[in-house]
């Protein structure tokens, strides 16, 4: 069955370096998106990404965050200077282009703790 | 602040029995909305969706919407030991192209 792959599945970090989660979405899939989830937390939507542009992002997707399709498979989000409040599990996530429902595929996740 | 809301639990079910799970929106034009099962430490994987009020079955699964309450439900019937988990009601709300707005989660406990 097809999958959506994330890496690293762990990082650790310090604070104010900078972090690139990478995701390999569904082949055929065409929308793409990112969500996190603090330890004990819902999950949150971050972003969503369709035709190489941002279709909606939420207010957590400050100026530190961005992300990018760099070629026909990889879809990657970047934090520039990461924060202790940044350590969370980040979700990618895919859906086909076409049908009424919008199911999502998550990737098993990448989980970054910032010390 | 839009919210989906879910009581946290535990919900301890014997194993066989029905569990019944339950979540309320705040956005009236919500319009699809879903449940997913979350193991811990793992990602989340659907279940169901439903769109129109009334029940949507699945298998053991039932999925009921009541958009004049606000309310979506999930029955699992003939519980199972691999059925317990935290189960994430997410919905999208009016005005929003696709983002997912998720409940907290009930944790699920089947007791066999």
């Amino acid at each position: 069955e097809p999958e959506v792959t994330q890496t690293p599945s762990h990082q650790v970090t310090q604070m104010g370096q900078e972090v690139i989660l990478r995701c390999v979405p569904i082949s055929n899939h065409l929308y793409f998106y990112w969500y996190r989830q603090i330890l004990g937390q819902k999950v949150e939507f971050l972003v969503s990404f369709y035709n190489n542009e941002i279709s909606e992002k939420s207010e957590i997707f400050d100026d530190q965050f961005s992300v990018e399709r760099p070629d026909g498979s990889n879809f990657t989000l970047k934090i520039r200077s990461t924060k202790l409040e940044d350590s969370a599990m980040y979700f990618c996530a895919s859906r086909p282009p076409f049908g009424g429902a919008n199911v999502l595929t998550f990737g098993a996740g990448s989980r970054l703790t910032v010390l | 602040q839009k919210e989906v809301e879910q009581n946290s639990g535990p919900l301890s079910v014997p194993e066989g029995a029905i569990a019944s799970l339950n979540c309320t929106y705040s956005d009236r034009g919500s319009q699809s909305f879903f449940w997913y099962r979350q193991y811990s430490g793992k990602s989340p994987e659907l279940i169901m969706f439903i769109y129109s009020n009334g029940d949507k079955e699945d298998g053991r699964f039932t999925a009921q919407l009541n958009k004049a309450s606000q309310y979506v439900s999930l029955l699992i019937r003939d519980s199972q030991p691999s059925d317990s988990a935290t189960y994430l009601c997410a919905v999208i709300q009016r005005g929003g192209a696709d983002g997912l707005t998720f409940g907290k989660g009930t944790h699920l406990i089947i007791q066999p």
